[in-house]
């Protein structure tokens, strides 16, 4: 079966400061795409990066990168210059091919003013 | 496009009712799913389907049904509601194949409380 670790329940950053959340995924598959989803205090589910498994380039979007390592099967979320609105639920998620997203249980991110 | 809708956004059933959460999307996507939302459990799937007339099981289906009779529309059915079916649920949608898939499209989320 197809898993995704996220072993931080809940982080903290000061505000301007840089903050990583870790993801682990476990899969059989050579070619899928690995997400990260933000989940405010609305609950819509946003999206905020993607990364291809075949692209060995770590995506980035804005403030936004991740650190890829697909031998290690390891998806970091880097967030630099953190602002209280990138307070929210974090999700990694993992699509496997044709099967449906598999996601981890969640990063709380707090940011202190 | 009014992208993935779902209604209710919050509903109180008593144990044993019955009731339909409905999802509809206007973007033509192929690929729907509902998950379920619980504290410290992440994003659960419950049912999806690739499209019209084709169901297939998640992770945790159990007291769940759901059909697709059309493109736009998978509602998902629970025909006994239990307590243990309190949760968040959403819907969501994405194109086919699996080269478009990688971007999913979620609905607003229906919160469900089962008494």
């Amino acid at each position: 079966a197809q898993t995704v670790t996220q072993s931080q329940p809940e982080m903290s950053v000061q505000e301007a400061e840089t903050v990583t959340l870790s993801c682990t995924y476990d899969t059989s598959e050579s070619d899928y795409y690995l997400f990260w989803y933000k989940q405010p205090p609305s609950r819509q589910m946003i999206l905020v990066i993607r990364q291809e498994a075949y692209k060995q380039q770590n995506a980035t979007e804005n403030r936004f990168s991740v650190n890829f390592q697909k031998a290690a099967k390891s998806f970091s979320l880097k967030i630099s210059d953190s602002q209280l609105g990138d307070a929210a639920m974090y999700f990694c998620a993992h699509l496997p091919g044709n099967t449906p997203l598999v996601f981890g249980k969640g990063t709380r991110l707090s940011v202190i003013a | 496009n009014a992208g993935v809708t779902q209604t209710p956004k919050f509903q109180v059933l008593k144990t044993g009712q019955s009731m339909t959460l409905q999802c509809a999307q206007d973007m033509n996507h192929e690929y729907m799913s509902w998950y379920r939302q619980d504290p410290g459990m992440g994003l659960r799937l419950i049912h999806y389907s690739v499209g019209a007339g084709i169901t297939d099981q998640g992770e945790v289906p159990n007291g769940y049904n759901v059909s697709r009779s059309t493109t736009e529309d998978f509602p998902l059915r629970l025909l006994s509601a239990a307590p243990s079916q309190t949760s968040v649920y959403f819907c969501a949608s994405s194109p086919l194949p699996s080269g478009d898939q990688e971007t999913q499209y979620f609905g607003p989320g229906t919160r469900l409380l089962v008494l």
